[in-house]
């Protein structure tokens, strides 16, 4: 079974300072890992991914994430934000076998403060 | 963007009354799935389509069933709502199982039953 863990629902921020938001994983197999960005009334947008290869992974938007696999983590950074960062990040799991097997986090709301 | 429409947007109904909420695509993806969204539990799976007339079950499907009788259409029917059932759905769509990272999302519909 697979599982992920965000491990803070809201993460308040003042505007051009840094902010990581946490995302552990727990998998008996290898995983692919995703954040999911949502802007309010919308859906989810895919923000970076995981897949193999390079450990440090770029998004849109400035955002980058580390997959560590010794911690079983791949937070979500990014070294400046924005007011219009705000919006709440999703970490989401999957060892393969197609999208029903992709587990979503419970969500990490950011509030960019001005 | 990718073409994803849900309707309605927002609904509100009676608890035991039957409610239809409806997926439209225009990308002509095989797979397509339906979540709900709510507050400490993400994203969960309800149902899911590999193809037409093809469905599964997914994490919490008990209360729902779908229908897809052609590739843009995804239905998702609450045969008699509950409250429980107030929630976000969200539909998606994805061209392949393979390619885990291209999962697109609609905008979402909000019901609340009263």
């Amino acid at each position: 079974a697979q599982s992920v863990t965000q491990l803070d629902s809201q993460v308040p921020v003042f505007e051009e300072a840094p902010v990581e938001l946490r995302c552990n994983y727990s998998s008996s197999v290898s995983v692919y890992l995703f954040w999911y960005v949502q802007y309010p009334n919308q859906g989810l947008q895919l923000l970076l991914k995981y897949l193999s290869g390079s450990t440090l992974v770029k998004g849109i938007n400035g955002f980058e994430a580390e997959f560590n696999k010794s911690q079983t983590s791949f937070h979500l950074r990014k070294p400046s934000v924005h007011i219009s960062d705000t919006a709440e990040y999703f970490c989401a799991v999957t060892s393969g076998g197609g999208y029903q097997k992709v587990t979503f986090g419970i969500g990490t709301k950011l509030q960019v403060i001005p | 963007d990718a073409g994803i429409t849900q309707s309605p947007r927002h609904k509100v109904t009676e608890t035991g009354t039957p409610v239809t909420l409806r997926c439209h695509q225009t990308e002509n993806h095989r797979y397509m799935y339906w979540y709900r969204q709510d507050p400490g539990h993400g994203l969960r799976l309800i149902h899911y389509s590999y193809g037409v007339k093809d469905t599964d079950k997914g994490e919490v499907s008990d209360g729902y069933s779908v229908s897809r009788s052609k590739t843009e259409d995804f239905l998702l029917t609450l045969e008699s709502a509950t409250s429980s059932q107030t929630s976000v759905y969200f539909c998606a769509i994805s061209e392949s199982l393979a390619k885990v990272e291209k999962l697109f999302f609609g905008s979402g519909t909000q019901l609340s039953v009263l």
